[in-house]
């Protein structure tokens, strides 16, 4: 069975610095890795996926996550976060194209001004 | 509707008490996924409806869990004799089966708070 873990719970940043969010995935054959965000109040919205190819994926937002399969990890990276970017993020995990999607915990982002 | 509608946005009930939640996806949508979400536990996975495939239900915490999609298109589910830390909300998503998007519609949520 698949599982995603996600380290860490919160991350505090200032305004304007860079930003990496930590995943790591199982799954037995080549994942289909996803992050979406929840901003307050609000609900899931998917930032970016990797199914196959280009191992460095462009989301929305100006985020951008890196598929390493030796490392089995998909981290999110910012190089300059906005105070609209404070949310939760969650890593998900699934396989062929009809496997269930599995989430991590989620890492709660908080900006500094 | 243009998204995923569920219903109750919110319900408050007594411990022991039954609950229905409802979901009701984009239209065509194939795949239907129920997660719960709580404090600290992310998005649990519950069940998973494929198409005309047997649902996955090897999320659900208890037999007190159950959940049913009727004619491929709206899914409820059922908790039995409600416990207080079934209090959470509880999430529905929708997508298409097949394709290589795989990305998840969500509703807004069903909030549940078992007093």
């Amino acid at each position: 069975a698949q599982s995603v873990t996600q380290p860490d719970i919160h991350i505090t940043v200032s305004e304007g610095a860079s930003l990496e969010l930590r995943c790591n995935y199982s799954y037995g054959a080549t994942p289909y890795l996803f992050w979406y965000v929840q901003s307050p109040g609000q609900g899931l919205q998917l930032l970016l996926k990797y199914f196959s190819g280009d191992t460095l994926v462009q989301g929305i937002k100006g985020f951008e996550a890196e598929f390493k399969r030796s490392q089995s990890s998909f981290n999110l990276r910012k190089p300059s976060v906005h105070w609209s970017d404070a949310a939760e993020y969650f890593c998900a995990v699934g396989g062929n194209r009809d496997d269930k999607i599995i989430f991590g915990k989620g890492t709660r982002l908080h900006i500094l001004p | 509707g243009a998204g995923v509608s569920q219903s109750p946005s919110n319900k408050v009930t007594e411990k022991g008490k039954d609950v229905e939640l409802r979901c009701d996806p984009i239209s065509g949508h194939t795949a239907l996924y129920w997660y719960r979400q709580s404090l600290g536990q992310g998005l649990e996975f519950l069940i998973y409806f494929q198409g005309n495939s047997a649902p996955d239900k090897s999320g659900l915490p208890s037999d007190r869990f159950s959940a049913e999609r009727t004619g491929g298109s709206v899914s409820t589910l059922t908790i039995q004799r409600t416990q207080q830390e079934d209090s959470a909300v509880y999430l529905c998503a929708s997508s298409l089966l097949g394709t290589p998007t795989g990305e998840l519609f969500f509703g807004e949520g069903s909030r549940l708070t078992v007093l």
